[in-house]
Order: C-alpha cells, then sequence, then structure tokens
C-alpha cells in the first residue's frame, strides 16, 4: 500500500530554535514530493523536489530529498511565532493523485 | 491574479441529504483537484478533472461525485450524506494535470448532522 509517513506528529520549540520535520514515503511511480504549510485555513505551497540531493530553499525554509532512503526533511531555521502551523508533505505518484502525509503540527512559543 | 475560490465556505447538511460544493480555479489552471480533510485521515484525494474529463479517483464510494465545466470550474457533489462526511472539503487547481504545484482554496466545511 503507497504510504507518506511525517514525524513527529507535533512538536513544540521555543522562538529561535532550528527545527528538522520528516516525511518518508513507500509510493510506486513516484515522482516528486511536495510540502505545504497549513495554518487556519488552505495549505499553501512550499516546496517541490523532484531530485534527489538538491536543497530547495526560501528564506528560513529549506528541503532535501532523498530518492534512495526513500525521505525528505523540512528545515526551519531561527524559528518564529508565525510559523506554527501544520506542515504536511505528499507524494505525487505517476498518474494519480497527490498522497498526503498525516501532518507535522509546529507551535512555536514566544 | 486571484486565487481559488470556494462556495460555500460552511454548510450544514442532514444525514440524508445531497450537496453540492463548488470551486473556482486559478485563471488559466485547467486541473481542479479535490480532497477531504479530517483530523484522523488527514487530507484523502477525492478526485481530478482536467479539460472537463475525470482524470483521477481516490478510494470514496460513489456517493461522491464531480465534474468540471468548459471555464474549468468544478462541482463536486456528496449524495445521502452520513456523519462521518463532516470534513473540510478542498479544490486545489494547477496548471494540467500532472503538474502538480498545486494551489488550494479555502475550503468548505461540511457538518452533517
Amino acid at each position: 500500500e503507497d504510504k507518506v509517513v511525517q514525524s513527529p506528529l507535533s512538536l513544540v520549540v521555543h522562538e529561535g530554535d532550528t527545527v528538522t520535520l520528516n516525511c518518508s514515503y513507500e509510493v510506486t511511480n513516484f515522482r516528486s514530493l511536495l510540502w505545504y504549510k497549513q495554518e487556519k485555513k488552505a495549505p499553501t505551497f512550499l516546496f517541490m523536489l523532484t531530485s534527489s540531493g538538491i536543497e530547495k530553499k526560501s528564506g528560513r525554509l529549506s528541503s532535501i530529498l532523498d530518492k534512495k532512503e526513500l525521505f525528505s526533511i523540512l528545515n526551519i531555521t531561527a524559528t518564529q511565532t508565525g510559523d506554527s502551523a501544520i506542515y504536511l508533505c505528499a507524494a505525487h505518484q505517476a498518474g494519480t493523485a497527490l498522497i498526503f502525509g498525516k501532518g507535522t503540527t509546529l507551535s512555536v512559543s514566544s | 491574479k486571484a486565487g481559488v475560490t470556494q462556495t460555500p465556505r460552511y454548510l450544514i447538511k442532514t444525514r440524508g441529504q445531497q450537496v453540492t460544493l463548488s470551486c473556482s480555479p486559478i485563471s488559466g489552471h485547467r486541473s481542479v483537484s479535490w480532497y477531504q480533510q479530517t483530523p484522523g485521515q488527514g487530507l484523502q484525494f477525492l478526485f481530478e478533472y482536467f479539460s472537463e474529463t475525470q482524470r483521477n479517483k481516490g478510494n470514496f464510494p460513489g456517493r461522491f461525485s464531480g465534474r468540471q465545466f468548459s471555464n474549468s470550474r468544478s462541482e463536486m457533489n456528496v449524495s445521502t450524506l452520513e456523519l462521518g462526511d463532516s470534513a473540510l472539503y478542498l479544490c486545489a487547481s494547477s496548471l494540467a494535470s500532472g503538474r502538480y504545484e498545486q494551489y488550494f482554496g479555502p475550503g468548505t466545511r461540511l457538518t452533517v448532522t
């Protein structure tokens, strides 16, 4: 069965900390891995990763994909309270749709 | 450029009724996907439409159906509502099927009593 597993399920950190969110996948005909941030509304797109070992960065966020070990990580440095959200990872399977993990709930306290 | 819009934003229905949700994609986007989000199951794929044709379908019963119009707007219908259908229904649009940089709408919160 195709699946995407995220860990940890929830995380509480202090402002300024660095966090690493994990996403492992077992998906046949895998094409790409996507990360989304969901606050109180719709998920917003963060990254799409298709190649192994190439880091994508956007401000304090970065992500990398390992297609050999079937996982991806999302790093957030110098966390801020505005980073509090659910972070979703999803695997794109060729010919079908996105398979989402259950998400990691990040809480950043000031 | 306007984002994905969904109507209505909130809906309360009783068991056995049916409901229709609407989604307007970003201008120029031709693919619309629908998802159900619940606390227990997370985000689960319902179906995808591209050029008025259903391209992919998730593992949901036949009570869930959809369609897409020539202007790429999409509707989702759920018949014979059950309590377990209470969820946030999200639609997402992308330029084309298979190019999965999807952009989500705000969702419709459906409560079935």
